[in-house]
C-alpha cells in the first residue's frame, strides 16, 4: 500500500463550487505539506504544516485553505474554485530526522471549468 | 530572476549515451541540493541529494559548485528507463525545511 494517498485522484468541478482535496499518509511523519504544478511553472508551495496545530502559508496560498485533522492528515479546500486553480496538487511529506527528502503522494489532477 | 533555474528540454539523447543536466540557484543562502526524478503523470521521488564533495549513485553522477551557484547531473550510459524529468531541488537556510523547485529538464531515451 502507498505511504501517501491523495483523494481523489481526478475531479473536475465547477467555477463557484467548494472542493476538498484530501491527504492521508502512514509514514508517521509530523510533516506535511500541499504544492501545486503547472506547466512551465514547476511545483509550488501552497500550505504546509510541521504539527496538528502548526500551519504555515506558502507562496500561494490565496484562494485555498488547510485543515490538519490529525498528524496523519492534511486537506486542502479551495472555497471558491476558479478555473486558473485548475492543476496538478501534490500532497508531500518528510521527516526532520530523515533530512530534507519529501514524499510525495501520487496527485490530484484538478480541472475547474 | 528564478530562484532554481532549469534547461526545461527536451534533451532526446540515443540509449548507451552520457547525457548531463546544470541547474543555477539564486539563493547564495541554500544549502542543501538534490536531484528529484518525475515521471509522466507521476510524483516526484528523489533521485539523489548532492553533497559538496560532489557523490557517485551508479550510473548518476551530481555536482556541487558553491561559488557559481550551480549544480549538475550526469547520467552515464542511458536506459530507455531514464526517461523522465528531472527536477532541481534546492533549500535555502533558515527558510525551515521548504525546497524550491526547478521547472524540470525533459529528458527522451531513443532505442
Amino acid at each position: 500500500d502507498a505511504d501517501v494517498t491523495q483523494t481523489p485522484r481526478n475531479r473536475i468541478t465547477k467555477t463557484g463550487k467548494r472542493i476538498m482535496l484530501e491527504c492521508s499518509q502512514t509514514k508517521g511523519h509530523d510533516r506535511m505539506y500541499w504544492y501545486r504544478q503547472d506547466p512551465g511553472l514547476g511545483l509550488r508551495l501552497i500550505y504546509y504544516s510541521f504539527d496538528v496545530k502548526d500551519i504555515n502559508k506558502g507562496e500561494i496560498s490565496d484562494g485555498y485553505s488547510v485543515s490538519r485533522q490529525a498528524q496523519a492528515k492534511f486537506s486542502l479546500s479551495l472555497e471558491s474554485a476558479i478555473p486558473n486553480q485548475t492543476a496538478l496538487y501534490f500532497c508531500a511529506t518528510s521527516d526532520p530526522r530523515g533530512g530534507y527528502e519529501q514524499y510525495f503522494g501520487p496527485g490530484t489532477r484538478l480541472t475547474v471549468t | 530572476r528564478k530562484e532554481v533555474e532549469q534547461d526545461p528540454g527536451p534533451f532526446n539523447v540515443p540509449e548507451g549515451a552520457t547525457v548531463a543536466f546544470n541547474c543555477t540557484y539564486s539563493n547564495s543562502a541554500s544549502q542543501s541540493f538534490f536531484w528529484y526524478r518525475q515521471d509522466c503523470r507521476k510524483e516526484p521521488k528523489l533521485l539523489m541529494s548532492v553533497y559538496s564533495s560532489g557523490n557517485e549513485d551508479g550510473r548518476f553522477t551530481a555536482q556541487l559548485n558553491r561559488a557559481s551557484q550551480y549544480i549538475s547531473l550526469l547520467i552515464r550510459d542511458s536506459k530507455l528507463s531514464d526517461s523522465a524529468t528531472y527536477l532541481c531541488v534546492v533549500n535555502v537556510l533558515h527558510q525551515d525545511e521548504k525546497l524550491t523547485f526547478g521547472t524540470g529538464t525533459r529528458l527522451t531515451i531513443i532505442p
